[in-house]
């Protein structure tokens, strides 16, 4: 069973729609990142978190230390957000970070 | 402040020759981590250099070797390539004290033929 685990592992939905993505973890954790990878390559990372809930623009990520799951939640999707969403844990005292295998979201006009 | 760079950002090497990657840090990161991406394995760590210091490392083979200079630009080389090596190579940079937000660069992609 791998540490990270993320759900679904691909997604496709209209524009304007409410989207998903689960993470869990096996491990215990200093931080949980959110990650995302537009074709070629590049990685951004768009959450850092180890407690409660945050929100950047149209991105909202939980996350719930008890049942070791994280969230990453997309208010009214676009096109843009197509992507490759990343989950990854870190541990204490360490900056490896341990990948979930991703989730390819693709957003329809 | 610029951004993480990563040269060179294509390589064609073939089996047995070795290579050698460079990423540059955001300035004043002390921190560098390498990752290899592949369609089979995903994002796996290779190691991180912290002050010239080898501070973690993953499961690679010694054929995968880094080290990190005084202005914390790092390298990394890969010795006898094998087929399996080609891969997208990441590096990311942090301040240095742990668990902060890493910083990507945009990756060399390694093709060995």
């Amino acid at each position: 069973k791998n540490e990270v685990e993320q759900s679904p592992q691909n997604l496709t939905a209209q524009e304007g729609e409410f989207i998903t993505i689960n993470c869990s973890y096996s491990v215990g954790i200093s931080a949980l990142h959110w990650l995302q990878q537009h074709p070629g390559g590049g990685i951004v990372s768009l959450f850092m978190l180890s407690s409660g809930k945050k929100k950047h623009g149209r991105l909202i990520a939980t996350i719930n230390i008890q049942e070791k799951h994280s969230s990453l939640h997309i208010t009214a999707s676009h096109p843009r957000d197509s992507a490759v969403y990343i989950c990854a844990v870190s541990n204490f005292g360490n900056e490896k970070l341990t990948f979930g295998t991703g989730t390819r979201l693709t957003i329809i006009p | 402040k610029a951004g993480v760079t990563q040269t060179p950002r294509y390589l064609i090497k073939t089996r047995g020759q070795q290579v050698t990657l460079s990423c540059s840090p955001i300035s004043g990161h002390r921190s560098v981590s390498w990752y290899q991406q592949t369609p089979g394995q995903g994002l796996q760590f290779l190691f991180e250099y912290f002050s010239e210091t080898q501070r973690n490392k993953g499961n690679f083979p010694g054929r995968f070797s880094g080290r990190q200079f005084s202005n914390s630009r790092s390298e990394m080389n890969v010795s006898t390539l094998e087929l399996g090596d080609s891969a997208l190579y990441l590096c990311a940079s942090t301040p240095g004290t742990y668990s902060y937000e890493q910083y990507f660069g945009p990756g060399t992609r390694l093709t060995v033929t």
